[in-house]
């Protein structure tokens, strides 16, 4: 079945620095995916839709300068969290859509996600 | 996307079927109905989808209402590791860019 894998699954970094977090497509293509952010005892709220070879389009209120996302392949996305502060730390979570549509209409495929705690 | 409302929490013994409702009483004729839950620390899984006919597959089973204004999930023998929030999308299917918006999600517990 398809599989979405992201690294890291933890971090804890220092307040200011900035973390890369990455989302494959281990064995199908995805021109889109998307990024989620997740607070405790919160439901999932989508932060940006990541198109290959094309801009990320954020939803409202998601600063796009802090949170910086490449899609240079049809595998890989990243998610780069710039400066981050203790406000920051959440539960970030991608997903992918198989590009051929073999899992169904607008299935979608998650990671396992990923922790960040800023100290 | 129609809102779908979904009751907070249930509960249900291991081994018995767990059937979780929603209601998504404005669905339009080309949406369809997902369900996809996420056990605690995890990315959520997918488990299903229908348009108008009832669907089963491995995980669960898909019930719709004639007039599509509501679904129920059907896990057939619960077990532990059923317990997780369990979230019912209704979405149009086309569309490169097409999101899921996630809702609160019913919260199920399986008790021994």
């Amino acid at each position: 079945g398809a599989v979405v894998s992201q690294h890291p699954s933890w971090v804890i970094c220092k307040s200011g620095t900035s973390v890369k977090i990455e989302c494959r497509s281990l064995d199908f293509q995805a021109t889109t995916m998307f990024w989620y952010r997740q607070f405790p005892k919160q439901s999932l709220m989508l932060m940006a839709t990541s198109n290959e070879g094309s801009k990320a389009t954020y939803e409202q209120g998601v600063e796009k300068d802090k949170f910086l996302i490449n899609h240079a392949s049809l595998t890989l996305s990243t998610l780069t969290v710039t400066s981050a502060h203790p406000e920051d730390s959440s539960f970030y979570i991608c997903s992918a859509r198989d590009s051929k549509g073999r899992l169904g209409a607008n299935v979608l495929t998650f990671g396992a996600g990923s922790r960040l705690t800023v100290l | 996307d129609a809102k779908t409302t979904q009751p907070t929490s249930m509960d249900c013994a291991e081994g018995r079927a767990a059937n979780l409702p929603c209601n998504h009483s404005t669905i339009s004729g080309n949406e369809y109905v997902y369900w996809y839950r996420q056990i605690h620390s995890q990315g959520p899984q997918y488990i299903i989808h229908g348009l108008k006919n009832n669907e089963t597959n491995e995980m669960a089973s898909l019930i719709i209402t004639e007039d599509r204004k509501s679904s129920t999930l059907i896990l057939p023998h619960a077990t532990l590791r059923d317990t997780a929030v369990y979230y019912c999308i209704v979405r149009v299917a086309t569309g490169a860019n097409s999101k899921l918006t996630f809702g609160k999600g019913i919260t199920l517990s399986v008790r021994p």
